[in-house]
């Protein structure tokens, strides 16, 4: 099974700051990587597929970048409502083990 | 507008069964892969498998800690997947969702049900 390693676990940064998490994989998954946001008692929201494909409706400050094993989402500005954890996701199939991004 | 809603959850004995549901709404349940995912107290979520859409053959994977032990079909006329659980144990405990993808021949998944709670304790 393919084994998906996020870093940091835990990111603690404030309103504008820009905010950089990745995403490794065991092996080469060419562009098959999601990314999600998840908020305490919620459902997760996709953000990202494809690697870089940003989903509708997602703001633009979020950004995806990588292939085969090495993969960022930057957030280029962070905002009060960005404040949650964070989930790479190996298409259909395994999470990251999260970051969580704290003021 | 899309929508899913898991029902079914409940406290369950170790070894026991339960079956969950996912209803959809707002679209064609049949036209789309479903797929199940978990997640345990304070954890990141778990895979737990899909059961994809005829048009796709129907296929199913399972993922390997629930493989032999939990079964997904799905009643495209009604418009409901379920998942069969059997043979619980306790590490089985958490919310489970159900979740579709942003189309028809993605499998990047858009749409999330609630979440249902099961737990596992004797």
């Amino acid at each position: 099974d393919i084994q998906m390693t996020q870093s940091p676990s835990t990111l603690s940064a404030s309103v504008g700051d820009r905010v950089v998490i990745t995403c490794r994989a065991s092996q080469s998954i060419s562009t098959e990587l999601a990314w999600y946001q998840q908020k305490p008692g919620k459902a997760p929201k996709l953000l990202i597929y494809r690697a870089s494909t940003l989903e509708d409706g997602v703001p633009s400050r979020f950004s995806g970048s990588g292939s085969v094993t090495e993969f960022t989402l930057t957030i280029s500005s962070l905002q009060p409502d960005d404040f949650a954890t964070y989930y790479c996701q190996h298409y259909k199939r395994t999470f990251g083990q999260g970051t969580k991004v704290e003021i | 507008e899309v929508l899913l809603m898991e029902s079914g959850g409940g406290l369950v004995q170790p070894g026991r069964s339960l079956r969950l549901s996912c209803t959809g709404s707002g679209f064609t349940l049949g036209d789309y892969d479903i797929n199940w995912f978990r997640q345990a107290p304070g954890k990141g979520p778990e895979w737990v498998g899909f059961i994809r859409s005829k048009g796709h053959g129907e296929t199913i994977e399972y993922a390997a800690s629930v493989k032999g032990r939990f079964i997904f079909s799905r009643d495209d006329s009604k418009g409901v997947a379920s998942l069969q659980m059997n043979s619980l144990k306790i590490e089985d405990t958490g919310v489970y969702y159900c979740s579709r993808p942003r189309s028809e021949y993605s499998g990047y998944d858009r749409y999330w049900g609630q979440g249902t709670l099961v737990t596992v304790s004797s």
